[in-house]
């Protein structure tokens, strides 16, 4: 089955600041990679996904892009804000069938 | 308001119970999902329904059982059979196949005592 690590586990950065956080995944097949962002007690909440056919996508300060050879995906947030501060998890879906198989997270803390 | 609902938000279970947690969602999604998120770890796929009345394993399903009688609804039971049950519970619905974002509900936080 699909396997995706994320990269770093916590990250810690200073207000104004960008902060990255990388993906990969193993199957090859998968065609579809959301981002979400879930705040302490809540449900994670999708802020941008890309799909296969694409190599980058912009939302304001948050960017995602796609190496489908590399089989790697990148999130970019710039200019980073407190309310950055959160756990942000990536994810991969292939194309037949409904399951997305989520990375391990990352702790983003924006310090101001 | 659309959107997906959870409850309770906190649940206390003595061990040897059985639990159901309640998942409802009206935004008229086919696929409904329920995943289990531990501290400082991701989340792992315990059942996914694709249509009602269907439904399949995921990656961590021992212990655990659901029904989806009801497009809008999918619970999720807890038995006694789960040995580490203490956790954050999520659901989830999507549109099918086509539009897949996920819409996640804001959870439900199970503790053994």
């Amino acid at each position: 089955g699909e396997n995706v690590e994320q990269h770093p586990s916590t990250l810690s950065v200073q207000e104004g600041d960008s902060a990255v956080i990388k993906c990969t995944y193993s199957d090859s097949a998968s065609n579809y990679f959301p981002w979400y962002k879930q705040e302490l007690g809540k449900g994670p909440q999708l802020i941008i996904d890309i799909r296969s056919n694409v190599g980058e996508k912009k939302d304001q300060r948050i960017a995602v892009t796609l190496n489908k050879t590399a089989k790697h995906f990148s999130l970019h947030i710039t200019e980073t804000q407190p309310e950055d501060s959160a756990v942000y998890f990536c994810a991969a879906r292939k194309a037949a069938g409904n399951k997305l198989t989520f990375g391990g997270g990352t702790r983003v803390l924006v310090k101001p | 308001d659309g959107g997906i609902t959870q409850s309770p938000k906190y649940l206390f279970r003595k061990e040897g119970q059985n639990v159901t947690l309640s998942c409802e969602q009206n935004l008229n999604h086919d696929a409904m999902y329920w995943y289990r998120q531990d501290p400082g770890q991701g989340l792992r796929l315990i059942y996914y329904s694709q249509i009602v009345n269907d439904f399949q394993k995921g990656d961590i399903a021992e212990g655990y059982s659901v029904s989806r009688e009801k497009k809008e609804s999918f619970p999720l039971t807890v038995t006694s059979a789960q040995k580490n049950p203490t956790a954050f519970y999520l659901c989830a619905s999507s549109a099918g196949t086509v539009n897949t974002e996920a819409f996640f509900g804001q959870g439900t936080r199970l503790t053994v005592v």
